[in-house]
């Protein structure tokens, strides 16, 4: 069974200054990594996805995370923050190479952006 | 950009009344998906759908619930008699072989 726990429930951040957002994950297979981010009143839009390759990934809005797999990690940063940034972030998984598996989420980061 | 999309963005029923959740999902996409997101928590897996048949289902997808794609275009979450704990954000998904998926903007289910 496959499980994402984001350590951070809430984040408050500075308008311009850095965030990290954590998640680790467990599985006993490999995995495809994603991130949403849900906007308030709002839908799930994926900001980013680590399916192979490089383990640097970058997405939307500025975002980015690394994929470590020694440690199973799929941090996401941004290096300057904005107001409109604030939301929830969601880290989620689902098996490699398997098309039609369902995501696992994590419990979620509300990202609060003061000014 | 092709999108996924719900109705209704919001329904209110009554404990024990049947509602059907609808969705579009985009139209080259081959797997469905229903989560649910009850206030404050997380987002929880009920259902997957490809071929039309149920490929996974979570615990919380009992008797009570069922999936259908009717025609070439919708597809569908049926609660046949709601709780108040069914009262949640329903969102809908669909994806290619590639396996991301697409997410609508979501049903806000209230029972009361």
């Amino acid at each position: 069974a496959q499980s994402v726990t984001q350590l951070d429930s809430q984040v408050p951040v500075f308008e311009e200054a850095p965030v990290e957002l954590r998640c680790n994950y467990s599985s006993s297979v490999s995995v495809y990594l994603f991130w949403y981010v849900q906007y308030p009143n709002q839908g799930l839009q994926l900001l980013l996805k680590y399916l192979s390759g490089s383990t640097l990934v970058k997405g939307i809005n500025g975002f980015e995370a690394e994929f470590n797999k020694s440690q199973t990690s799929f941090h996401l940063r941004k290096p300057s923050v904005h107001i409109s940034d604030t939301a929830e972030y969601f880290c989620a998984v689902s098996d490699f190479g398997a098309a039609g598996n369902k995501l696992t989420f994590g419990g979620g980061t509300r990202v609060l952006v003061k000014p | 950009e092709p999108e996924v999309t719900q109705t209704p963005s919001h329904q209110v029923t009554q404990m024990g009344q049947e509602v059907i959740l609808r969705c579009v999902p985009i139209s080259n996409h081959l797997y469905f998906y229903w989560y649910r997101q009850i206030l404050g928590q997380k987002v929880e897996f009920l259902v997957s759908f490809y071929n039309n048949e149920i490929s996974e289902k979570s615990e919380i997808f009992d008797d009570q619930f069922s999936v259908e794609r009717p025609d070439g275009s919708n597809f569908t979450l049926k609660i046949r008699s709601t709780k108040l704990e069914d009262s949640a954000m329903y969102f809908c998904a669909s994806s290619d072989s590639l396996g991301e998926q697409y997410f609508g903007p979501g049903t806000r289910l209230t029972v009361t």
